[in-house]
């Protein structure tokens, strides 16, 4: 298995910009999370889907961010208008179930987004 | 609520010191415990976990026990290696709950 897949895996854009972050999951999976990576905040789940429905989105930050699955293979994280602020890893995991029943999250490798 | 309390870092050792992160727990209902490691430039993996209390997860001569009467699950390593510089992250789980990560410890280990 290829495991996560995320692309791209670095992106520099300027501020106002929309910027999509792109995740194909393990197959197989029914879970999906989009996790954020800062110096200052550290990991943070932004949102995740069970079977390609959005269960909880409270960490995403605001407006500017929105999250789709359209298919159990693929999601999409797409910022618009991009901000510096938003700098940081962007981290896709899947797994088979949502962790309480000892459940593994598998991660991609991560997209590093730098808003200049 | 759910919330997990690691030993803040960084952590520095030289090689083929003895190893402990601590880590500590709150949690609803039944928790299952995890250590996932995330080495420079990479997602985070699974290191090692365990499902109920008293059970040890081991991997790569790391361990860790689940104790439900202290609410802890500490990583414990004999002898680290180089290689093992990495940033340890103590997470839990519940049932039909998402993960809950620690705030991450920073390990170097030094030749």
């Amino acid at each position: 298995d290829a495991g996560v897949i995320q692309s791209p895996r670095h992106e520099v854009t300027e501020m106002g910009q929309e910027v999509t972050l792109r995740c194909k999951p393990i197959s197989g999976h029914d879970y999906l999370f989009w996790y954020r990576q800062t110096m200052m905040r550290g990991l943070e789940l932004l949102i995740y889907f069970n079977n390609n429905v959005p269960i909880d989105d409270s960490g995403m930050p605001e407006d500017r961010f929105s999250a789709k699955m359209p298919n159990a293979s693929f999601s999409t994280l797409k910022i618009q208008p991009s901000e510096p602020r938003d700098s940081a890893v962007y981290f896709c995991a899947s797994s088979w179930g949502s962790g309480g029943g000892g459940d593994t999250q598998y991660f991609g490798p991560g997209t590093r987004l730098t808003v200049l | 609520g759910n919330s997990v309390t690691q030993m803040e870092g960084p952590v520095t050792l030289s090689e083929e010191a003895f190893l402990t992160i601590n880590c500590t727990y709150t949690a609803t209902g039944y928790p299952s415990l995890f250590w996932y490691v995330q080495y420079p430039g990479e997602g985070l993996q699974l290191l090692l976990k365990a499902t109920k209390a008293d059970d040890k997860g081991s991997n790569k001569g790391f361990e860790a026990t689940y104790r439900k009467e202290t609410t802890s699950f500490h990583l414990e390593k004999g002898s680290v290696q180089v290689s093992d510089s990495a940033v340890y992250f103590c997470a839990l789980g519940t049932s039909g709950s998402r993960l809950t990560f620690g705030e991450g410890t920073q390990l170097t280990v030094n030749p």
